[in-house]
């Protein structure tokens, strides 16, 4: 059964870089795109990017120039950068494990998700 | 960011069969498949159906998904008390370059 454990700095700065870790255990690290998803608080979520054990990324387009999403095929860990935070950036970040890396993204979906970490932006 | 629509709050009494929709255009659900997550309050979001009307190991069978064109619909039948969640719609989009998009959310209650 896999498992998805996350960490990562809880309170930042504005202007800071955010930076959370997702490590997986058990079943195929290889055979999947794995994504980070945000949820303000009291609100819904969103998507941020993906990426695979290759290291082939997929962004959402309203973030994809403070985003990078890497990965560390040794570890079975991939992480996430966000630049330049303000206080919109204040979230739930969740790790998952994305579509089979044979399948398209468009037949898609999100199983299993992380615990989650509760990031805040704050001067 | 959701280009998703979904009614922000749906409602029913224990065994009673609550209907949630969502809806997109042709970029998304009208050329896409369609998941559904249930979120329990302060926990992650847990896969319910996928590819529009599969339903996941362990997920009750009273959880059902469809889709047609550019809208999708979550039925649960036989409504229970912890069945009162948030439950969000999402699709792969392909505008720009293509990303993935959730719904605006439907709280559930059970009266």
């Amino acid at each position: 059964q896999v498992q998805l454990q996350q960490w990562g700095a809880g309170l930042l700065k504005p202007s800071e870089t955010l930076s959370l870790t997702c490590a997986v255990y058990g079943g195929s690290f290889s055979g999947y795109y794995w994504s980070w998803i945000r949820q303000p608080p009291g609100k819904g979520l969103e998507w941020i990017g993906e990426i695979n054990h290759s290291g082939s990324t997929n962004y959402n387009p309203s973030l994809k120039s403070r985003v990078t999403i890497s990965v560390d095929t040794s570890k079975n860990q991939f992480s996430l950068k966000l630049s330049s935070v303000t206080a919109a950036d204040t979230a739930v970040y969740y790790c998952a494990r994305g579509r089979g890396v044979v399948v398209t993204a468009r037949r898609g979906w999100f199983d299993p998700w992380g615990q989650g970490t509760l990031v805040t932006v704050s001067s | 960011q959701s280009v998703l629509t979904q009614p922000p709050s749906a409602s029913g009494t224990p065994g009673q069969r609550v209907t949630i929709s969502c809806s997109g255009s042709s970029s998304n659900i009208g050329s896409n498949t369609v998941n559904w997550y249930q979120q329990l309050p302060g926990t992650a979001p847990k896969l319910l159906i996928y590819s529009n009307n599969q339903r996941p190991s362990g997920v009750p069978d009273r959880f059902s998904g469809s889709k047609s064109g550019t809208s999708a619909s979550l039925a649960i039948s036989g409504l229970q008390s912890e069945d009162e969640a948030d439950y969000y719609c999402a699709a792969w989009d392909d505008s720009l370059n293509g990303y993935y998009v959730f719904g605006t959310g439907t709280k559930v209650t059970v009266l």
